[in-house]
């Protein structure tokens, strides 16, 4: 029973490159949640999805970042144009239903801007 | 805005002693406090959590201590060993909002 899976485990990209992360959830989970997690802080949230729609965007940056979970295929956290300050671990979660009491975390993705 | 402030930042107890981290929150709607256990290069992961009708939950060497009035809960580990070296984050979640909010995190040494 593999948990949630991300990849990369790592991504370089040079300033003003477009960084694409990708999160495949738990089995018949269908609600994803992508956090930030910047050097010495917390997590914090950035998107809530469920399959094909886009449920809560409330901690997204308003320019350069974009997510989807389509009906087939993993959840996308797309930065373009990423500036040093993007460096950071994103992680995505997953729940098989709204309720995100004890939802599982991946192991993430570290994102270096260079 | 920072709604569960934690601390210390870093604990370093001798194997065997208690660890002791505390978190504090504002948000009265909050109604699940969860813990979570990150390792390097590791996602976090559930320790264990706790709803405000309860003052304490225990399970193994981890206890929860809540206090409702005064808007606290700690995490306790007993007979700590080096392998529950790791960074640890209260977070909390309610309101109707599936967004968990958490602390900065405490980064825990336990020496052998």
């Amino acid at each position: 029973n593999a948990g949630v899976m991300q990849n990369p485990r790592h991504l370089v990209r040079r300033r003003g490159q477009e960084a694409r992360l990708r999160c495949s959830p738990m089995k018949g989970h269908s609600h994803v949640y992508w956090y930030r997690q910047l050097p010495e802080e917390g997590l914090k949230f950035m998107v809530y999805l469920q399959k094909e729609n886009i449920i809560d965007e409330s901690g997204m940056p308003k320019e350069r970042f974009s997510a989807e979970f389509p009906k087939e295929g993993p959840s996308i956290l797309r930065i373009q144009q990423v500036v040093r300050g993007d460096s950071a671990a994103y992680f995505c979660a997953s729940s098989p239903t709204r309720s995100p009491y004890g939802y599982t975390f991946g192991s993430g993705t570290r994102l270096t801007v260079v | 805005q920072q709604q569960v402030k934690q601390s210390p930042q870093s604990l370093i107890v001798q194997k065997g002693g208690i660890s002791i981290i505390n978190c504090a929150y504002e948000n009265t709607a909050f109604d699940y406090f969860p813990w979570y256990q990150q390792f390097p290069g590791k996602g976090p992961a559930l320790l264990i959590a706790i709803r405000p009708d309860v003052s304490e939950k225990k399970e193994g060497r981890f206890t929860i201590s809540f206090n409702k009035s005064a808007k606290q809960f700690s995490l306790h580990i007993m007979d700590s060993q080096p392998g529950d070296s790791a960074t640890y984050f209260c977070a909390a979640l309610g309101g109707g909002s599936e967004k968990l909010v958490f602390g900065k995190g405490t980064k825990l040494t336990v020496n052998p």
